[in-house]
């Protein structure tokens, strides 16, 4: 049973630029969360996406934005880039319904931005 | 708004020492709690998780207690190992119960390293 993968694994891009990351989420879980984690510091929530819409939202602004596809697999993007949004962007499924919300993480997509 | 505070890193134990990372919450409602660990290079893995008051939530040696009285989640270890070496979050999951749609808080991380 694969597990959560996200791609690519690393990527540099260049302030103002635009970036697409990339979730499939584990097998049977339909809800799909992003968060970034800044160096030394614990994952900071960015938005969720259940049934191909953003359910919930962060405080990210506007330039931070997904989608989910009927697979259940996600994107985010983020456009105008800043050298604030390097970081480790690691994506998380779970299923809605299920008590205590348990998610699971994949390994995430380092973001340099130069 | 919902927080999480954990106890500040790094900690440096020597194997078979006891292990406490103190953890505790603000949140409104009633907060799943939970425990989870980062290995170098990897993702982050659930090690344990509470639901309700009095819940102990258990895996790997790792347990911790859901204290709401003292709104806390500690997480103990009675004999640590080199390969417990990692970085710990605590965390929470509590949002729009009917809708079902949470999210998880996180605290700030604590690195534990184990020396033979």
């Amino acid at each position: 049973d694969a597990g959560v993968t996200q791609s690519p694994t690393h990527l540099i891009k260049t302030r103002g630029q635009q970036v697409t990351l990339r979730c499939s989420p584990k097998s049977g879980h339909d809800t799909v969360s992003w968060y970034q984690q800044a160096l030394g510091q614990g994952p900071q929530f960015i938005f969720q996406y259940y049934e191909e819409e953003e359910r919930q939202r962060g405080n990210f602004p506007d330039r931070f934005s997904g989608h989910q596809f009927p697979n259940y697999s996600s994107e985010l993007n983020v456009n105008a880039l800043l050298l604030g949004d390097s970081a480790l962007y690691l994506c998380a499924s779970s299923l809605r319904l299920v008590q205590g919300n348990e998610q699971f993480f994949g390994p995430g997509t380092r973001l340099t931005v130069l | 708004g919902n927080s999480v505070t954990q106890m500040e890193g790094p900690v440096t134990l020597s194997e078979e020492a006891f292990l406490t990372i103190n953890c505790t919450y603000t949140a409104t409602g009633y907060p799943s709690l939970f425990w989870y660990v980062q290995y170098p290079g990897e993702g982050l893995q659930l090690l344990l998780k509470a639901t309700k008051a009095d819940d102990k939530g258990s895996n790997k040696g790792f347990e911790a207690t859901y204290r709401k009285e003292t709104t806390s989640f500690h997480l103990e270890k009675g004999s640590v190992q080199v390969s417990d070496s990692a970085v710990y979050f605590c965390a929470l999951s509590a949002g729009h119960y009917s809708g079902g749609y949470q999210k998880v808080t996180f605290g700030t991380g604590t690195k534990l390293q184990v020396i033979p």
